[in-house]
């Protein structure tokens, strides 16, 4: 399978603490993208990095990328009951149009 | 402005029945995409069509043909409906500018099974 890999597969926290997942991809990529899956709902964009960027923030969003080891991480400051969702990555190679979409975190914020 | 719309929302068949699942966005973009999810599988693509007139094999294929009918419409047809097909399956797009940095727009996805 070509799909990425995400970890942990499933967090649960309390309200204003902090959230930490990681996404595993294997091959060299244009960029990495990160996305948010309310139940039952299609997938919300919520962050792009580039392969030449190494941090990137977004109100209380922050993505690192290691290309060297083929890795992000999202990290959702402050989290809220709303945050509550399955998170997931994508990334696209130079030269195609196609995405790899990692499995994908369960995120659980507990109010 | 609807963004990505998807139709049906729910499909129950049998095996061996045949459907098309439709797919319209109304932003002008030239890519377009059909995924499925499973449990635990995360999303993996089916097809996808770069731009009108092309359309190109994802990572499961098999099963699946699609149509690129216009800019705005890329259908999903299931020829012979089999259980493992059941999923939920969702279309998206995206624009495709020079530097390839775009995000995709998801469709509401719809829920398909197969008995």
């Amino acid at each position: 399978s070509q799909q990425g890999e995400e970890d942990p597969q499933a967090l649960s926290i309390q309200e204003g603490e902090n959230a930490t997942m990681n996404c595993s991809y294997k091959t060299s990529i244009n960029n990495l993208q990160w996305y948010r899956q309310n139940s039952g709902r299609g997938l919300v964009h919520l962050i792009l990095i580039r392969s030449n960027e190494r941090e990137k923030h977004s109100g209380r969003l922050r993505v690192t990328l290691d290309t060297s080891k083929k890795s992000s991480s999202l990290l959702i400051t402050a989290s809220r009951a709303a945050d509550t969702a399955s998170y997931f990555c994508a990334t696209r190679s130079p030269g195609t149009y196609k995405y790899i979409f990692g499995t994908g975190t369960r995120l659980k914020v507990l109010a | 402005n609807a963004g990505v719309t998807q139709t049906p929302k729910f499909q129950v068949l049998k095996t061996g029945q045949s459907m098309t699942l439709q797919c319209a966005q109304d932003m002008n973009h030239n890519s377009m995409y059909w995924y499925r999810q499973d449990p635990g599988m995360g999303l993996r693509l089916i097809y996808y069509s770069a731009s009108e007139g092309t359309t190109d094999k994802g990572e499961v294929p098999n099963g699946y043909n699609v149509s690129r009918l216009n800019k705005r419409e890329f259908s999903l047809r299931l020829e012979s409906a089999a259980p493992s097909q059941t999923s939920v399956y969702f279309c998206a797009s995206r624009d495709s500018g020079s530097s390839g940095d775009y995000e995709q727009y998801f469709g509401p996805g719809t829920r398909l099974t197969v008995t």
